[in-house]
């Protein structure tokens, strides 16, 4: 089952703006990861999280995580064609013994020139 | 250094046929975990092995298996396959694991069609 769920789940901006993402989940976690998928391929990682840091920059990406809120945020700012894609988040169990990653349901990233 | 890669890339099954799909994690990784993806389920956890035991299972039937060998190397077999096992199957490749926090590396993936 779905860790949580990413808002919004289709997002369609122009080339050189902005690209904001949320994600939420319901359990604790230690990490947050965020990747993204071309459609048909795999998954490329973008950015880990730990749940101590509220912020994480990355280039062109700024990931923030409130853990109070069980939420996250990935934002892309000057958005290129070829950040078309769909993103997703995982998060790790937190507590127990689970070793395994829980994915939202992602957004569907549309950029168009 | 070399990514995750899985074989087939692609491959059609037929109902009742089974399939074995092969992924070489990231050098030094012990960690190699199953995920499928499909469109009305999303990304589910199958199964991950470590150091070649299977050290966490998802909710999938006794028909997914999988393995380990002492190089990493693991393969994920499904044997009398169904038609709701089309999917995406990746591999994903990690030091240590989810749990540890690490980074978790993925394949391309294995494109299975049973028809």
């Amino acid at each position: 089952s779905q860790q949580g769920e990413e808002d919004p789940q289709a997002l369609s901006i122009q080339e050189g703006e902005n690209a904001t993402m949320n994600c939420s989940y319901k359990t604790s976690i230690n990490n947050l990861q965020w990747y993204r998928q071309n459609s048909g391929r795999g998954l490329v990682h973008l950015i880990l999280i730990r749940s101590n840091e509220r912020e994480k920059h990355s280039g062109r990406l700024r990931v923030t995580l409130d853990t109070s809120k069980k939420s996250s945020s990935l934002l892309i700012t000057a958005s290129r064609a070829a950040d078309t894609a769909s993103y997703f988040c995982a998060t790790d169990p937190g507590t127990g013994t689970a070793s395994k990653l829980t994915f939202g349901t992602g957004t569907r990233l549309q950029v168009t020139l | 250094k070399a990514g995750v890669t899985q074989t087939p890339r692609y491959l059609i099954k037929t109902r009742g046929q089974q399939v074995t799909l092969s992924c070489s994690p990231i050098s030094g990784h012990r960690s190699v975990s199953w995920y499928q993806q499909t469109p009305g389920q999303g990304l589910q956890f199958l199964f991950e092995y470590f150091s070649e035991t299977q050290r966490n299972k998802g909710n999938f039937p006794g028909r997914f298996s999988g393995r380990q060998f002492s190089n990493s190397r693991s393969e994920m077999n499904v044997s009398t396959l169904e038609l709701g096992d089309s999917a995406l199957y990746l591999c994903a490749s990690s030091l240590e694991g989810a749990v540890s926090g690490n980074t978790i590396y993925f394949g391309e993936g294995s494109w299975l069609t049973v028809v």
